[in-house]
């Protein structure tokens, strides 16, 4: 089955320093990946997403992920931070085989200080 | 940019009452999707719809639960009789094909609250 980890909760950083979001991924064949973005009371909004065209994947907002195969990981990076980044962050991965489920992570939510 | 729309934005309820979630989902998509989120806990898939038929649908998804698309433009999710445990954000989301290269597109979102 397929499952996406996302290994912190909470990330602050500071307004101009990097971005570093990280997921981990199970899945037993090559899976497609999603990043989604959740500011207060807005729906999910896609930032990226990696279909095996490219191992590194430009998204909107200076937003990028780089696949991973070797460490199962999609990390979500850019390299300056606005203060209109704060927001949650969601890894996600499409069920091989359906176009139908996506599995969300738990979020991770991103403080930006000035 | 097309968007997925979805009304009410915040919907209150009494248990054991019928609710119906409305989304308009894009134009020229064909797919359709209902997800919800309970508060501090993980986005949910519930069910997925296509050629007005239910093609996928998750253990959350019992008997009170049922989707429709009356017409061209409209998906509701209706809930037959309304628990305290149905309070969540549901949100709605559509896609132009059944691929892997084509994401979900997703509205705002109905905050359900059953009191």
């Amino acid at each position: 089955a397929q499952s996406v980890t996302q290994l912190d909760s909470h990330v602050s950083v500071s307004e101009g320093t990097p971005v570093l979001l990280r997921c981990n991924y199970s899945s037993s064949y090559s899976p497609s990946l999603f990043w989604y973005v959740q500011h207060p009371n807005k729906g999910l909004q896609l930032l990226l997403k990696y279909t095996s065209a490219a191992t590194l994947v430009k998204g909107i907002n200076g937003f990028e992920a780089e696949f991973k195969k070797s460490e199962t990981s999609f990390h979500l990076t850019k390299p300056s931070a606005h203060m209109s980044d704060a927001a949650e962050y969601f890894c996600v991965v499409r069920h091989t085989g359906t176009a139908s489920k996506l599995t969300f992570g738990t979020g991770t939510r991103l403080q930006v200080t000035l | 940019e097309p968007e997925v729309t979805q009304t009410p934005s915040h919907q209150v309820t009494q248990m054991g009452q019928e609710v119906i979630l409305r989304c308009v989902p894009i134009s020229n998509h064909l797919y359709f999707y209902w997800y919800r989120q309970i508060l501090g806990q993980k986005v949910e898939f519930l069910v997925s719809f296509y050629n007005n038929e239910i093609s996928e649908k998750s253990e959350i998804f019992d008997d009170q639960f049922s989707v429709e698309r009356p017409d061209g433009s409209n998906f509701t999710l209706k809930i037959r009789s309304t628990k305290l445990e149905d309070s969540a954000m549901y949100f709605c989301a559509s896609s132009d094909r059944a691929s892997d290269n084509s994401p979900l597109h997703f509205g705002n979102g109905t905050r359900l609250t059953v009191t």
